[in-house]
């Protein structure tokens, strides 16, 4: 079983949807939590970075970390087909430096 | 330049050959880290460096693949006798502060062993 679990998808919405991304995850040493945005051929981009649970807002995005469930989410409000790329969650333990990925989920906006 | 630089973007190599990766980090990043990319797959974790340092290094990691960063600037990421498994993205991250995780990626060096 890998340490994060991810739903590859791929998952298609209309412009403007919401869309919920989300991972699980087994390491409970795990302390900070990120979603990434890679773009075909493209490195990952930093979208969101979370040290603790609850919710944390940026523009159209939320992202929720609940550590007792080990339970990560990323909500995208008002869905543009520019946001079509793929979401990659990942995570590392307090003092650590590496990072684990999930999988990654395919996103397509649809006009 | 402003962001992390890989060279090169692509690289073809025959089975057998060599290959050698570089990373230039953005200018004063004091960690730099190696991923590697399966296709459909998320990145997973080859090697760090703390300035010159290389701190950990992937269990996983096949004793084919080497990696320095000498006088804590760039870095060169070898593959010796490549196969044809070892064809992925490579991707190189950098980040100012060690022990943060939002670090910064390059676009990548795409190896396609043939």
């Amino acid at each position: 079983q890998k340490e994060v679990e991810q739903d590859p998808g791929p998952l298609s919405v209309p412009e403007g949807a919401i869309v919920s991304l989300n991972c699980t995850y087994s390491n409970s040493a795990f302390q900070y939590f990120m979603w990434y945005r890679q773009y075909s051929r493209k490195g990952p981009e930093l979208l969101m970075y979370t040290y603790s649970s609850g919710n944390k807002e940026d523009g159209r995005f939320t992202a929720q970390v609940d550590k007792s469930s080990k339970y990560i989410s990323l909500f995208i409000r008002d869905s543009q087909p520019s946001d079509s790329a793929t979401y990659l969650c990942a995570m590392g333990t307090g003092g650590g430096n590496k990072l684990t990925f999930g999988t990654g989920t395919q996103l397509k906006v649809e006009l | 330049g402003a962001g992390v630089s890989q060279s090169p973007r692509y690289k073809v190599a025959k089975r057998g050959q060599d290959v050698a990766l570089r990373c230039d980090p953005i200018s004063g990043h004091v960690s730099l880290f190696w991923y590697q990319q399966a296709l459909g797959q998320g990145p997973e974790f080859l090697t760090y460096f703390q300035n010159e340092a290389q701190l950990e290094k992937s269990r996983l990691l096949s004793d084919r693949f080497s990696a320095e960063r000498p006088k804590g600037s760039f870095s060169t990421l070898e593959i010796q006798r490549t196969e044809q498994g070892d064809s992925a993205m490579y991707l190189c991250a950098s980040s100012f502060q060690p022990g943060t995780g939002g670090y910064t990626f390059g676009s990548g060096t795409r190896l396609t062993v043939v």
